[in-house]
């Protein structure tokens, strides 16, 4: 398998324009995660999904992030409009939700810069 | 909500000798702790897992130690090299909830 396909890997825009990240899970596996990470606040869970149902968005900052799941192998992750505080690295991992053990398989991330 | 502490933020170690890295947690025991490996610009990349009824768990140059009554997991990595230097993160998983909280990282970095 190809592992955790994310893209784009970089992004730069202008504050107030709409940016969309993609998530293409690893097959098979039926929770996929979305997180942010920054230097100030590292590691940060946004939102999850299992079986394609969000689960808990208690992390999305504000009402300016959205997330969906259309399918099993496909996930975005919405900001609109982008602020400069939004810039940060942001990370999809999925995993099998059955065992338990939720040991989580990253992609190599997209990096957001929001001028 | 639970708390995550990784002591020193980085870590400076010369080649060969054992790495121990620590995180300490708040609040319930999980029943699985998790340590992952992350380089610049990569993605986490998950190394052991250790269950709550496990004192330890080796992995080749890896060990890993759980104490439930002190809520701190060491990391130890023995003769550690340079090709070791990364970002280690510790992530304790709430089965319940079906997500992991993760700590916010010690890098270390092994100079021949």
């Amino acid at each position: 398998d190809a592992g955790v396909i994310q893209s784009p890997r970089h992004e730069v825009t202008e504050m107030g324009q709409e940016v969309t990240l993609r998530c293409k899970p690893i097959s098979g596996h039926n929770s996929l995660f979305w997180y942010r990470q920054t230097m100030m606040r590292g590691l940060e869970l946004l939102i999850y999904f299992n079986n394609n149902v969000p689960i808990d968005d208690s992390g999305m900052p504000e009402d300016r992030f959205s997330a969906k799941m259309p399918n099993a192998s496909f996930s975005t992750l919405k900001i609109q409009p982008s602020e400069p505080r939004d810039s940060a690295v942001y990370f999809c991992a999925s995993t099998t939700f059955r065992d338990r053990k939720n040991i989580q398989y990253f992609g190599a991330g997209t990096r957001l810069s929001v001028l | 909500s639970q708390k995550i502490e990784q002591n020193s933020e980085a870590l400076n170690i010369q080649e060969g000798k054992t790495a121990t890295l620590t995180c300490n947690y708040t609040n319930y025991s999980p029943a699985y702790l998790q340590w992952y490996r992350q380089d610049p610009g990569r993605g986490p990349v998950f190394l052991l897992l250790i269950r709550e009824n496990e004192k330890e768990k080796r992995k080749e140059r890896l060990k890993v130690t759980f104490d439930t009554t002190l809520k701190q997991s060491l990391f130890h990595i023995t003769a550690s090299q340079p090709a070791d230097s990364a970002t280690y993160l510790c992530a304790l998983v709430n089965t319940n909830a079906g997500k992991s909280t993760f700590g916010d990282g010690t890098t270390l970095t092994v100079k021949p």
